[in-house]
């Protein structure tokens, strides 16, 4: 593939329920980021990976939300017990480097959007 | 803490004016700065970015000089297109990517 895919695009939950989410990023991409985007709002950061190691979760809201990515490759974003104030669009990146280098591009998913009711 | 502000949308601009969206930041170090597009139903793709001080981005007609000085990153183009028509942010990146809150264009034919 040639760009960074998510899955799945929407979903739709009902408060309390659990959701999760996933990101392919670009093969051989080193670095991995969640951001979260509200309505009419900028991206924000949730948390990063370099390759299976989570170095920085300093956005995630709450400890409802939890990051993995096992192998360094595929990652995951589960959202327990949902609020209404989850529902946002969810966003992946990847860069090819660590996040020291600071020229290199992040290149985003089309996001997934999660609507809890 | 570091942080973005760039102007606030909708702008609207007829075909071929030129365009400029403000942004300025702060920040404690020497970030990298980006401007970020969003077209509709897509999702965010990096336009131009520069990393030092009077560095100089540019893509597809588009231009942002980093100045210290003013702490300023400002998007211009000289003529717009309808096809420009987007979403821009502004972002900073220090030890992570801090976006500003979007700036919606519309380029009216």
């Amino acid at each position: 593939g040639a760009g960074v895919s998510q899955s799945p695009r929407y979903k739709v939950a009902k408060r309390g329920q659990d959701v999760a989410l996933r990101c392919d990023p670009i093969s051989g991409h080193v670095s991995l980021f969640w951001y979260q985007q509200a309505l009419g709002q900028g991206p924000e950061f949730l948390t990063y990976f370099q390759n299976e190691a989570q170095l920085d979760k300093s956005g995630l809201p709450s400890d409802r939300f939890f990051a993995e990515r096992p192998e360094g490759s595929v990652s995951t974003l589960k959202i327990q017990r949902t609020q209404q104030e989850d529902s946002a669009v969810y966003l992946c990146a990847s860069s090819l480097g660590g996040l020291r280098e600071v020229a290199d591009t992040q290149y985003f998913g089309p996001g997934t959007r999660l609507t809890v009711l | 803490g570091n942080s973005v502000t760039q102007m606030e949308g909708p702008v609207t601009l007829s075909e071929e004016a030129f365009l400029t969206i403000n942004c300025t930041y702060t920040a404690t170090g020497y970030p990298s700065l980006f401007w970020y597009v969003q077209y509709p139903g897509e999702g965010l793709q990096l336009l131009l970015k520069a990393t030092k001080a009077d560095d100089k981005g540019s893509n597809k007609g588009f231009e942002a000089t980093y100045r210290k000085e003013t702490t300023s990153f400002h998007l211009e183009k000289g003529s717009v297109q309808v096809s420009d028509s987007a979403v821009y942010f502004c972002a900073l990146k220090d030890d992570k990517i801090i976006f500003g809150k979007g700036t919606r264009l519309h380029i009216l034919p």
